[in-house]
């Protein structure tokens, strides 16, 4: 079965670092997204991406986050400048069209030191 | 602002024990409510989308249904392997895709 896979899995960081977390959606998906879970707290949209744009983002998704798809399979969010605020789980997600099931990430847990 | 409520927050149950799980929600027309189960570290794993009022959906011992209000999650003879949390989600009008989550029930089925 097709699946959303996410490098890295776990991945410590200090302070101020920039860190890219990889993606890479379903193959025929055309809709991609982040989302994050803070440790014990409700799973929060971070942004949505469709044709090569960003179709909507959150208030948490600030200046120092981006995203980008440099290839036809890969999608990364960078986070530049990372804080501890920024430790959680961040999750990949991407469905075919839009209004269709949207498959999650096993996710890339980020420590932020 | 979409809001998603579920109910209880955590739930232990007797191997064979059904119950069901709540998802209370607002939102400014449903497009989509999904439900996703969640195991410790590891991301949602899709299992149901509902689409209007009255739907209803099945697959093992799970099966969803729909109001205008809340979704309920039915579990019926639950397995120690029916252990994980549980996650309900809406997607709200056309041209938003964003999913608006709850933060879940905690279900432990105990053999």
């Amino acid at each position: 079965e097709p699946e959303v896979t996410q490098t890295p899995s776990h991945q410590v960081t200090q302070m101020g670092q920039e860190v890219i977390l990889r993606c890479v959606p379903i193959s025929n998906h055309l809709y991609f997204y982040w989302y994050r879970q803070i440790l014990g707290q409700k799973v929060e949209f971070l942004v949505s991406f469709y044709n090569n744009e960003i179709s909507e983002k959150s208030e948490i998704f600030d200046d120092q986050f981006s995203v980008e798809r440099p290839d036809g399979s890969n999608f990364t969010l960078k986070i530049r400048s990372t804080k501890l605020e920024d430790s959680a789980m961040y999750f990949c997600a991407s469905s075919l069209s839009s209004g269709n099931t949207i498959y999650f990430g096993e996710g890339s847990w980020l420590t932020v030191v | 602002e979409d809001q998603v409520t579920q109910s209880p927050e955590a739930l232990r149950l007797q191997e064979g024990e059904s119950s069901s799980l709540n998802c209370s929600y607002t939102v400014s027309g449903l497009r989509g409510l999904f439900w996703y189960r969640q195991d410790p570290g590891k991301g949602p794993e899709f299992l149901f989308t509902l689409y209007s009022a009255g739907e209803e959906k099945e697959k093992e011992r799970l099966k969803a249904t729909l109001t205008k209000k809340e979704s309920f999650l039915h579990i019926t003879a639950p397995k120690p392997e029916d252990s994980a949390t549980y996650l309900c989600a809406v997607q709200a009008n056309f041209g938003n895709e964003k999913l608006t989550f709850g933060t879940g029930t905690r279900l432990t089925i105990i053999p």
